[in-house]
């Protein structure tokens, strides 16, 4: 079974600049996760998807990040503009339906550093 | 607002010694647990998780882990680590209805051969 797959693993910007990030879940999960993980720190969740609806972005920052789920299989996560505080890895994890119980699958995440 | 707590940051033991990290989270009601290993240049990957049944739960590789509920506890043991278990380790909890994972801060392991 193919695992989570996130590109790019690897991103330098300079603050101010926007940046892209991509996540396809495992097939079938219906359920999707974006982290932020700061060095030092366990991840902390940023947004769930349960299909293409959102289920939790109470720890998003709107006024700069945002992400979608057309589909309801992959899914983007942007910063718009970069601070240097963003600097993190963001990890993209998914489930088979959400429940509490579940276990979450975790892709590689994408390692930001703002300059 | 709910907390997971690893009490050791870096543990640095012998191949052969035994293990035992230790994860309290804060919240009283019902939980489910999970622990969470991180090997140099992989994915976060499940090692074990509880939600019900015996409190005694046995991972991968030889790990297992003890629900205490009166201690907030789920510490994670295995009897004699080896040097590919070099490794971080995450505790994370989810409460009844919701999924999200809270996690602690992890605790770095290095096994020395």
């Amino acid at each position: 079974e193919a695992g989570v797959a996130q590109s790019p693993r690897y991103k330098i910007i300079e603050k101010r600049q926007s940046v892209a990030f991509w996540c396809n879940p495992i097939s079938g999960h219906a359920t999707l996760y974006w982290y932020q993980q700061i060095l030092g720190q366990g991840p902390k969740l940023l947004i769930q998807f349960q299909n293409n609806g959102v289920v939790d972005d109470s720890q998003l920052p709107k006024d700069r990040f945002s992400a979608e789920r057309l589909k309801g299989v992959d899914s983007t996560l942007k910063i718009q503009p970069a601070k240097l505080e963003d600097s993190a890895v963001y990890l993209c994890a998914s489930s088979s339906a959400g429940l509490s119980t579940d276990t979450q699958y975790f892709g590689p995440g994408t390692r930001l550093t703002v300059l | 607002a709910q907390s997971v707590s690893q009490h050791n940051h870096h543990v640095i033991l012998s191949e052969a010694a035994s293990l035992e990290l230790g994860c309290n989270y804060s919240y009283g009601g019902t939980v489910n647990l999970f622990w969470y290993v991180q090997y140099p240049g992989q994915h976060l990957q499940l090692l074990l998780k509880y939600f019900s049944g015996d409190p005694l739960v046995k991972g991968i590789k030889g790990f297992e882990a003890e629900f205490i509920k009166s201690k907030f506890s789920f510490n994670l043991r295995k009897p004699s680590v080896q040097w590919s278990d070099t490794a971080e380790y995450f505790c994370a909890v989810t409460y009844s209805g919701y999924s999200t994972l809270t996690f602690g801060k992890g605790t770095m392991l290095l096994v020395s051969p």
